[in-house]
Order: C-alpha cells, then structure tokens, then sequence
C-alpha cells in the first residue's frame, strides 16, 4: 500500500534532549512537510522541501532541523533549543503543488 | 501573511441534515484549495481539491466550491451522518513568490452528527 508512514507513533522526550521523528512516503511525491499542531492554533508550517538535498523554513522553524537526502524520508529533529516541544507533528507529501496527503502522526510530551 | 479563517469553528446537527461548513482566505494568488478531515488523535484524509481555475469539486455526498473573488470556499455535506463526526479543516496553497508552495490552514470546524 502507498502511504506516508510517520514513527513513532508516541514519543516521551526529557529536558535538554534532541529527539528525531521519522516521516517515510513511497509516493514518489517530490515535496515533503512539516507541521506542528496545537489545541486552538491549527496547523503550523515547520519545513518543508521541493526536492532532495534543498529544504526551505516554515513559519515556526526555530529549535527544529530536518535533512532530506533521499526523495522518500524527510526525517525532523527536535533540538533542545525548542523551548515547548509538546505537540502533535504531522507530515506531508505531495507532487509539487498537487494534492497533499498526510501521515498519521507523532505525538511528542515533554516529561 | 496569508490568513484562512474558518467559520463555524463548532457545529452540531442532528443525522440526515444537510450541511455548510465555510472557508474564507486571503491570498489573492491562491493556487489550489484542498478541504481534509481529520478524527481525534489521527492525521488529515483529503477530501476534494479545487484548483484555482475550477468553481466546484463533487465526491459522493460531498461538494466544494471556491470562489476567488471573494476569497471563500465551503464545502457542502448532503445527507449527514453520525459518521461524518471529525473536524474539518481548509488549506490554501500559494502560487507564487516567497511563499511558494506554502499549504496555510484554517482552524477548522468540528462536526458533530447527532443520530
């Protein structure tokens, strides 16, 4: 089944720690996303990239790093310079501007 | 900075109405719009896209409509069903400029659909 396959589901991060979320799509869709979302704030635009190895910020980029050196995984790193990671993280991929599809999810907690 | 706004931000209605869920937005170069639904704790399933030189987009009881002019696009559930019960949300996709590509999201609408 094609799909976009985000891991872990769930995912416990302590104070000061960098914490990696991984997004895998066997699409063939060229453009992949980040997203945060919070309670009452919808969605947020973290990263996003049109092609391997080139990656633009998002709105809310700061305390966040992604890589993307295959077309299918667009790994986000949550560093400790982000000061409220607790949210859910949504990824995304899409052919170009075409329609975008999305992953089931990570929640992450700060604990 | 492109701004949607969507309109409820609650609705319930008892099963077999139909129903308006509306989206307003700012962009004046919209490129597409893409309605999704999304169940507590789960991701977003698109539901219709509408690119920006379309008026309307039909799938099963579901239709969308998008009005550039006045920066509006609602989508229209017939017949509704204690199924249908998820919140909704609207995305608009710039076509130009620094924000290239850039998916912006409303805060969406939460359904419920009373049997």
């Amino acid at each position: 089944d094609g799909g976009i396959t985000q891991s872990p589901k769930y995912l416990f991060r302590k104070e000061g720690q960098n914490v990696t979320l991984s997004c895998e799509q066997n699409l063939n869709h060229d453009a992949m996303y980040w997203y945060r979302q919070d309670p009452g704030q919808g969605l947020r635009l973290i990263y996003y990239s049109q092609i391997v190895n080139d990656f633009q910020k998002g709105d809310i980029a700061e305390g966040y790093s992604v890589s993307r050196e295959k077309k299918e995984s667009f790994p986000l790193t949550v560093t400790s310079a982000q000061k409220n990671p607790t949210a859910f993280y949504l990824c995304a991929s899409s052919i170009g501007q075409g329609e975008a599809f999305f992953g089931q999810g990570t929640r992450l907690t700060v604990v | 900075k492109q701004e949607v706004t969507q309109i409820p931000a609650a609705l319930s209605v008892p099963e077999g109405e139909n129903l308006v869920l509306n989206c307003s937005f700012t962009d004046s170069a919209i490129y597409n719009l893409q309605w999704f639904r999304q169940d507590p704790g789960k991701g977003l399933t698109s539901l219709l896209l509408i690119q920006s030189s379309q008026r309307e987009q039909t799938s099963g009881r579901l239709n969308a409509s998008l009005d550039k002019s006045s920066g509006r696009s609602t989508l229209y559930i017939a017949a509704s069903q204690p199924g249908d019960s998820a919140t909704y949300l609207c995305a608009e996709r710039n076509a130009g400029g620094t924000s290239y590509g850039k998916l912006t999201f409303g805060q969406g609408t939460i359904l419920t659909v009373h049997p």
